[in-house]
């Protein structure tokens, strides 16, 4: 079964600092896509970023960027010079060509601190 | 250009009553996705549907259904409520594929009393 896990239940980072968010995942299938989602508090879930597993070239947006370990099942994600508007809930996806299904972690509670 | 649009906003219900939610996804995307995110529990796959018809469901029972109407639009059923359902259930739309990045709604938060 494909599963994402996301260890850090909560973070804190002072403002301009860089932080990382821990995802690792299972899964059985060779074609799949990972994602960074930010859910701000009372506010609408969002696309951070988005990698394709056959990339290995790290995906970039900006002051976020991940760390992709395919052998060993790892998706980080980066926050660079953090930002207040960065306090959010960040959750982490996979999903495969092969079964269609959206996979998400429990996710991570970060709060930016001034 | 108009977002995921989800209604109702609050819905409250009483343990065995039916609940349907809506949603309308973004102009030009033809799949719609519903989510359970209920506390501390992330968000849980619900359905995926495109041009339609179901693709795939979650593990989640026959008493969660729902539909896609011909303009794209979706609604979910919950059927002979229970306590645990309560939650907020978030909407998403992508163009056709599920890897595509999906856009959400603001969602419908569902209490069962």
């Amino acid at each position: 079964a494909q599963t994402v896990t996301q260890s850090q239940p909560e973070m804190s980072v002072q403002e301009a600092e860089t932080v990382t968010l821990s995802c690792t995942y299972d899964t059985s299938e060779n074609n799949y896509y990972l994602f960074w989602y930010k859910q701000p508090p009372s506010r609408q879930m969002i696309l951070v970023i988005r990698q394709e597993a056959y990339k290995q070239q790290n995906a970039t947006e900006n002051r976020f960027s991940v760390n992709f370990q395919k052998a060993a099942k790892s998706f980080s994600l980066k926050i660079s010079d953090s930002q207040l508007g960065d306090t959010a809930m960040y959750f982490c996806a996979h999903v495969s060509t092969g079964t269609y299904k959206y996979i998400f972690g429990t996710g991570t509670r970060l709060k930016v601190l001034a | 250009e108009a977002g995921v649009t989800q209604s109702p906003t609050h819905l409250i219900k009483t343990r065995g009553q039916q609940a349907t939610l809506r949603c309308s996804p973004i102009s030009g995307h033809t799949s719609v996705y519903w989510y359970q995110q209920a506390l501390g529990l992330g968000l849980q796959f619900l359905l995926w549907y495109d041009e339609g018809e179901e693709r795939n469901r979650g593990n989640f029972p026959p008493r969660f259904s729902g539909r896609q109407f011909p303009n794209y639009s979706s609604e979910l059923n919950v059927n002979a409520l229970e306590l645990e359902d309560s939650a907020l259930y978030l909407c998403a739309s992508s163009l056709e594929r599920s890897w595509n990045t999906q856009y959400f709604g603001p969602g419908t938060r569902l209490t069962v009393l």
